[in-house]
């Protein structure tokens, strides 16, 4: 199965900060990559889907990036609600995986 | 507006059974196939099963498949998953989720999830 590796495991930022989250794949998923955001005791949310694309709603602030292993989530500057933990996922091989997660905190 | 809503949820024993339900409105639900995902307490998240819209194809992750069974009744709108030989590491939150672009892609809506929790 393809491991999706993210990192930081965590990041401590500031409001108004941009953050930049990485996620790895062990063998290329192609543009086929997509980045939620979870928040204590709720549901995932879709944020980017095939690497690059904003699901309906997301605000601007949201990008994504990368293609092949390397993919990147950028928030230009966060808001008090984008604290959160970041998942990728990968839809171009069975079974579909998950990376581990990124956390984003308030520092 | 689109809502998801688990149920079936709750304590088992190992070895034991548990049908999950998922009640789906706000969309034409026979248009669209349809996820589990689940997350273990305080872990990430884990995608399970999908089903398709219309002809009944199904996939499973190696970790339940043979013991899980997903399934649907569009005239319902209800979603399904047979858990059985359940063992603590099945232990997790279960989420529905409807599927975005393609045959489990991504997934765009989300149900609130119902706890399993697997433990004599």
């Amino acid at each position: 199965e393809v491991v999706l590796t993210q990192s930081p495991g965590s990041l401590s930022l500031s409001p108004g900060e941009g953050a930049t989250l990485s996620c790895r794949a062990s063998q290329s998923v192609d543009s086929y990559l997509a980045w939620y955001q979870q928040k204590p005791g709720q549901a995932p949310r879709l944020l980017i889907y095939d690497g690059s694309s904003r699901a309906p709603g997301i605000p601007a602030r949201f990008s994504g990036s990368g293609s092949g292993t390397d993919f990147t989530l950028t928030i230009s500057s966060l808001e008090p609600e984008d604290f959160a933990v970041y998942y990728c996922q990968q839809r171009t091989h069975w079974p579909r995986t998950f990376g581990q997660g990124t956390k984003v905190e308030i520092k | 507006e689109v809502q998801l809503l688990e149920s079936g949820g709750g304590l088992v024993q190992p070895g034991g059974s548990l049908r999950l339900s998922c009640a789906v409105s706000g969309l034409t639900f026979s248009s669209h196939g349809m996820s589990w995902v689940r997350q273990a307490p305080g872990k990430g998240l884990e995608w399970v099963s999908v089903i398709s819209c219309c002809d009944g194809n199904t996939k499973y992750a190696d970790s339940v498949k043979g013991r899980f069974t997903i399934s649907r009744d569009n005239s319902k709108n209800m979603l399904y998953l047979q858990m059985s030989s359940l063992r603590v590491e099945d232990t997790a939150v279960y989420f529905c989720a409807k599927n975005f672009l393609g045959f489990a892609f991504y997934f765009d809506y989300w149900g609130q999830g119902t706890l399993v929790t697997v433990s004599s």
